[in-house]
This record gives C-alpha cells, structure tokens and sequence, in this order.
C-alpha cells in the first residue's frame, strides 16, 4: 500500500513555512523523506527512526507518530531552493523495501 | 564511484525488443534498488539486492522483467519484448545495507526508456 502525503500541491512565498504529511496503513519501522527537483533524481533529506532516532538535513525538521502511522516534513522560512516534489518513503519491516508515497509538489516564489 | 551511474540516460527501442540497462553503485554499498517513476509520481519499487542475493522482487510488473548482479557490484535491468506500457524513468538506487529499518538511499540519473 503507497503512503498517502498532503497536501498534493503548495504554494509558498518565500520566509513562509510549510508542513507535509505521510500517512501510512501499515506498521512502520521508518520514514525516510526526499525531495526530487525537475529533471533530477531524487535527493535524501531526512531519515526517522521507530524509537524516535533521527538522522538528516540540518535545516528541515519532521516527526514521526508509529502510533498513527504518521509523519510530517516542516520546512520553515522557505528558500526558492526548497521549490520541487517531497516524497515519503515507509519501511515496514522485512527486508529492506521502502514504499514511496504520491508526492507533494511544492513551489517557492519571490 | 563517487555517486550512481546508470546506462544508457536514454533508450528508444522499438515494441518486442528486448533492452537491457545497467546500474554501477557507489563502490562500498551492499544493497542496490530498482524503481519505476512514471512522470510525477514517486519511484516504484520493482527490485532489490544485497550484494548478489535478490530477496524481494515482488514489484517486478511481469516476467518478461528481471535483474541480476552477479558479483554483488554492477546491476542489469532487463526487459524482454518490450511493449508500450514499459516506457518510463528506471532508476537505481544503492544504500550502504545492513540495517535493517532500511537506509539513506542514493538515486543515479535513471534511463528513459522509450518502447515505440
């Protein structure tokens, strides 16, 4: 089953500030997030652990409910930079097949 | 290598060929994916490896799919009788392996196959 994100689409100017969710029906041992430019291929930003470890990008922050099978991307004082699709991507044990979910365009303007 | 590298960026082949695309993996990862992007969609898992052992190729579409690494480095992705429904972006991805709530992936550039 894909993860679900929303919102499908965001428009923020810049400084603004924005939250995309992952929600998942499955158990999940991690949530990974990437963001994909146009064009590009996609670019790890942040992995989150079961038991609240987490690893990456300095500047974006996220959390992780494994109760609700949930997690949220917060990116704050948007950059014309942070502009692209975010993907979550759900781990849920066995092996080591990471399930990516459908996208959340984000666009940044001046 | 310094990142992941895919061959050919492009492949335009006509419907009941067979194609053949390559993944070299940054030099000291175990585990090497294969995913299926449709424009504006999110990578689809088609295949994995760790080192030359593949334990999941549930998201192969069909078996005119399969994929190999035999010596645990290089991967090929191969699609026989192509048809139209198999063109897209084929991306690998490789990660350094071992954990086992999985790991940071890194994508290479990915091949477009285009099946006329």
């Amino acid at each position: 089953q894909q993860p679900v994100q929303s919102p499908q689409a965001v428009i923020l100017r810049e400084g603004e500030d924005a939250v995309i969710n992952c929600s998942s029906s499955k158990a999940l041992y991690s949530v990974h997030w990437y963001r994909q430019k146009h064009g590009e291929a996609p670019v790890f930003l942040m992995i989150l652990l079961k038991g609240g470890e987490q690893k990456g990008h300095e500047k974006i922050s996220a959390s992780f409910n494994e109760k609700k099978q949930q997690s949220s991307l917060y990116l704050t004082a948007s950059q014309l930079s942070y502009s692209g699709t975010y993907f979550c991507g759900t781990h849920s044990g066995g092996y080591q097949k990471v399930t990516f979910g459908t996208g959340t365009k984000l666009q940044v303007i001046p | 290598g310094a990142g992941v590298s895919q061959s050919p960026r492009y492949k335009v082949t006509k419907r009941g060929q067979d194609v053949t695309l390559r993944c070299d993996p940054i030099s000291s990862h175990a585990t090497l994916y294969w995913y299926q992007q449709a424009l504006g969609q999110g990578p689809e898992f088609l295949t994995y490896f760790n080192y030359e052992a593949q334990p999941d190729k549930s998201g192969l579409p069909s078996d005119r799919f399969s994929a190999e690494r035999p010596e645990g480095s290089i991967s090929t992705l191969t699609i026989q009788r192509t048809e139209q429904r198999d063109s897209a972006m084929y991306r690998c991805a490789s990660s350094l392996g071992g954990q086992g709530r999985g790991d940071t992936q890194y994508f290479g550039p990915g091949t477009r196959l285009t099946v006329l």
